[in-house]
């Protein structure tokens, strides 16, 4: 059972290039997120879902965008990276709400931008 | 908005020691609590998580207290183990729907033998 699959694991960007980072999830979960880790300042939502078809904004949505067209996959797309996009990103997924059951976490995404 | 402090930022024991890290949070409505394990370079893994209703929850050598009153809650470790090292976060639910969670900081955990 691969749980949650994060793609690719690292990437370096130039500033106003754009790319996906790519999640899917094979244990049917219907909420999924988006996080991004930035040294010594914990996990901060970006953008999260509900199931296919629903997504919202999270905490730092400016600079992103995603869209959840199967239950299984939720990418995130950057469309002009910029050097305050460089961190590590995380996608998660839960049955529920993240609050009534356990987040799984994918590897992370380690993304620079030059 | 909501905010989740935690203390401290790094902590030092040694082998069979206990390890304690405390958070505290602002959002009153939010009533699920867990802590996650980071190892390096992985992704944060659940090791414990408490919910309002309960003010302390144990798992063999790890507990978590919550005081739900002062916003406070806790994790303790005993007897660590160097395996024990990592970094860890607390987190708490977002508002009474509690759709998503925020996270604090981070502690990193060091256990020397």
């Amino acid at each position: 059972n691969a749980g949650v699959t994060q793609t690719p694991k690292f990437r370096i960007l130039k500033i106003g290039q754009s790319m996906t980072l790519q999640c899917t999830q094979d244990m049917n979960h219907n909420y999924m997120y988006w996080y991004r880790q930035d040294p010594g300042m914990g996990l901060k939502l970006i953008y999260y879902s509900v199931g296919a078809g629903i997504t919202d904004k999270g905490e730092v949505p400016n600079g992103y965008n995603v869209s959840r067209s199967t239950t299984e996959d939720f990418p995130l797309r950057l469309e002009l990276a910029a050097p305050s996009q460089t961190s590590v990103y995380f996608c998660a997924s839960s049955y529920r709400a993240g609050t009534t059951s356990e987040a799984f976490f994918g590897q992370g995404t380690r993304l620079t931008v030059v | 908005g909501e905010n989740v402090e935690q203390h401290p930022s790094t902590l030092s024991v040694q082998e069979g020691d206990s390890a304690v890290i405390k958070c505290t949070y602002s959002d009153s409505a939010s009533n699920y609590f867990p802590w996650y394990k980071q190892e390096l370079g992985k992704g944060p893994q659940l090791i414990i998580d408490i919910r309002s209703n309960v003010g302390e929850k144990k798992d063999q050598r790890i507990a978590v207290t919550l005081n739900k009153t002062a916003k406070h809650f806790s994790l303790h470790i005993t007897e660590t183990q160097p395996e024990d090292s990592a970094v860890y976060f607390c987190a708490a639910s977002k508002g009474q729907a509690g759709t998503a969670l925020i996270f604090g900081k981070g502690t990193t955990l060091s256990v020397s033998s």
